[in-house]
């Protein structure tokens, strides 16, 4: 059983294109993880949303989460090669985490 | 950097061997966990730990074991290797932060299993 979905599983861009990662999900969060993962590495956390409808920024990023606290989306401004990786959206239920499938993103110079 | 260390970092066993992979952290987080990552499947929780000797089954839990006798090491056992273990192996804690639960991971075992 997948609990969040994320879409689209593979995305590659030119360099200096916007793009948009979704990750939905039936169930309601307390709050949602988003992940960045590079080959070889351990999955690094880039933010986390706790409130219906919040919108953070980290630079170029820019994430919000829906206002039922079910999905979550990843906006990136004028991509650029270095964001290049696996995306992770991620929420907890009780003490244990569950992961999206992923988005591997490939920014094209 | 959460201080999470894991050994070792990449293994080749043969089908049938035990292998147990270690996971070291140096904050004295209570909350240990252990994933495996597979393509098209993300990361799924194998089993977690929320104490010294406490642990608990996650989604895949069958055919792995795990002990944590300190609160800095978490292990996984796979008592008899089969080639569908074959997976990268991730390492996490969880601390309660300013914005929520979150999770830190380990740099990763790569486990072949021939």
């Amino acid at each position: 059983t997948q609990l969040l979905e994320q879409s689209p599983q593979f995305l590659s861009i030119q360099e200096g294109e916007n793009l948009t990662v979704y990750c939905n999900s039936s169930s309601v969060f307390s709050s949602l993880q988003w992940y960045r993962q590079e080959p070889g590495e351990g999955p690094v956390l880039l933010v986390t949303v706790v409130t219906g409808g919040e919108v953070k920024k980290l630079k170029r990023l820019t994430f919000q989460f829906g206002d039922a606290r079910k999905d979550s989306s990843l906006h990136i401004t004028a991509a650029q090669p270095g964001d290049t990786g696996l995306y992770l959206c991620a929420g907890p239920t009780g003490n244990q985490f569950y992961f999206g499938t992923g988005t591997s993103l490939t920014v094209i110079p | 950097d959460a201080g999470i260390t894991q050994s070792p970092r990449h293994k080749v066993t043969e089908t049938g061997t035990p292998v147990t992979l270690r996971c070291h952290q140096t904050e004295n987080h209570r909350y240990m966990y252990w994933y495996r990552q597979d393509p098209g499947h993300g990361l799924r929780l194998i089993h977690y730990s929320y104490g010294v000797k406490d642990t608990d089954k996650g989604e895949v839990s069958d055919g792995y074991s795990v002990s944590r006798s300190k609160t800095e090491d978490f292990l996984l056992t796979l008592e008899s290797a089969t080639s569908s273990q074959t997976s990268v192996y991730f390492c996490a804690i969880s601390e309660m932060a300013s914005g929520g639960l979150t999770q830190y991971f380990g740099p990763g075992t790569r486990l072949t299993v021939l």
